[in-house]
Parts: structure tokens; sequence; C-alpha cells
């Protein structure tokens, strides 16, 4: 069994700070885990996965990801907020056959 | 741009009614995923096909069917639609199989997606 907890629903940042957003995972195997991004009337895009390679994965966009094995987390960050960021953030653990889980999402707003 | 075509953008509809959603991958993808996003349910996988077969089922209603055509374009039909109905549905294709919704370690693409308000 798998599956995914975004820690926070709403995350609010002032645009230049840092970004952080929490992801849990329970997975009964070595999970692959994936961030999408869906802005406003879009579509998901995928934004960084981890397949077993290194735990610390660049994305697009300036996000990277850190996957913690020891704590079960996949924590996305950004350095340094744009407007262009504000959008809703999913969370996504895959098995190594392929079956996906969705996190609940978080939703991101950046304040000028 | 995902590559992945969704029409209509859309669609308002009466309780009771049937419509169609109609999806046409990324070119090269032989994998289509069916998704429904709502704010009470969030992303829920409903199907998903591969190469024209069904290959694995979500949290599809039997109201609900889907099918995968020899062009590999993708149709969800949903019928005797209720209020709850009301969603954003997604499709998204991949170009591994995988199975139950997923694309093994791979990449899903999704469509923009298409709003379906039941009034």
């Amino acid at each position: 069994a798998q599956s995914v907890t975004q820690l926070d629903s709403h995350v609010s940042v002032s645009e230049g700070t840092p970004v952080l957003l929490r992801c849990n995972y329970s997975s009964s195997y070595s999970p692959s885990l994936f961030w999408y991004v869906q802005h406003p009337n879009k579509g998901l895009q995928l934004l960084l996965k981890y397949t077993s390679a290194a735990t610390l994965v660049k994305g697009i966009n300036g996000f990277e990801a850190e996957f913690k094995k020891s704590e079960t987390s996949f924590h996305l960050t950004k350095p340094s907020a744009h407007m262009s960021d504000a959008a809703e953030y999913f969370c996504v653990v895959g098995n190594s056959w392929g079956k996906l889980q969705f996190g609940a999402g978080t939703q991101v707003v950046v304040t000028p | 741009d995902s590559g992945v075509t969704q029409t209509p953008k859309h669609l308002i509809t009466a309780t009771g009614q049937r419509v169609t959603l109609r999806c046409s991958p990324r070119s090269g993808d032989l994998s289509v995923y069916w998704y429904q996003q709502s704010l009470d349910q969030g992303l829920q996988f409903l199907i998903q096909y591969y190469n024209g077969e069904e290959r694995a089922k979500g949290n599809i209603l039997e109201r609900f069917s889907a099918q995968q055509f020899p062009d590999l374009h993708s149709e969800l039909n949903l019928s005797s639609l209720e209020l709850g109905d009301s969603a954003l549905y997604f499709c998204a294709s991949s170009v591994t199989p995988g199975t139950s919704g997923g694309a093994g370690t791979g990449e899903l693409f999704f469509g923009e997606g298409s709003r379906l308000t039941v009034l």
C-alpha cells in the first residue's frame, strides 16, 4: 500500500522569500516520487521526479526536492518565490509497477 | 503546451443528460488516463487505456465509460448526470503503459481539462 500526505493545504509567501512545501509518503516498496504543478485553468505539469538516483532532485523553474528515506519525506523548495509560482502543487508517489497516488494539493499564494 | 488536447473546454448541461469528452494524446503516446478533479474529492483516477485496451480502473462510476480508438484518441462518456458530477475532467498520456493509473517511472502529460457543470 502507498499513500501521500501534503502537510499544508495553503502556503502564503512573499515574493523573493523561500518556499517550502511539505510532503510525506508511505510505501511498501522503493517509491518513485513526483511533484506536479497546476496553474489556474491549466493541466498539471511535472516539476521534478525522484526515481532512486540522486536524493536531491532539481526541477524546472528553480524548484528542487530532497528525498529523505529516514523521514519518508519529499519536500519541495525554492530559494526565492516569484509571482508566477502562485499555483497548486501536488506531491505524487508511485510504486515499481506504476500505480500513482496523488496528494490533496497545496495552494501557494505569492504576495508582492 | 503538453501536446494533449481535450475538447470541449467547458460544458454546461442538465441533470439526467449524457455528455462525451474527447482527448487526443501526445503524438506517440499509447497510454491515456482519465482523472476527475473536484473540490471535495481532489484528483481521482478514473480509468486507463493502453493501445486501445482497458488497462486499469480506478474510482469510475458505472454511469461513466470510456474507450480508446485505433487512432489512439479517447472518449469519456458520462451518462445520467448528477449535480455531483460537476468537476474538471483531465486526460493525460504517457509513452509507457504503467498500471493502475500510473506511468511507471515515466511522466504523465496532462491536457488542460474539460470543465463540466451540471445544473
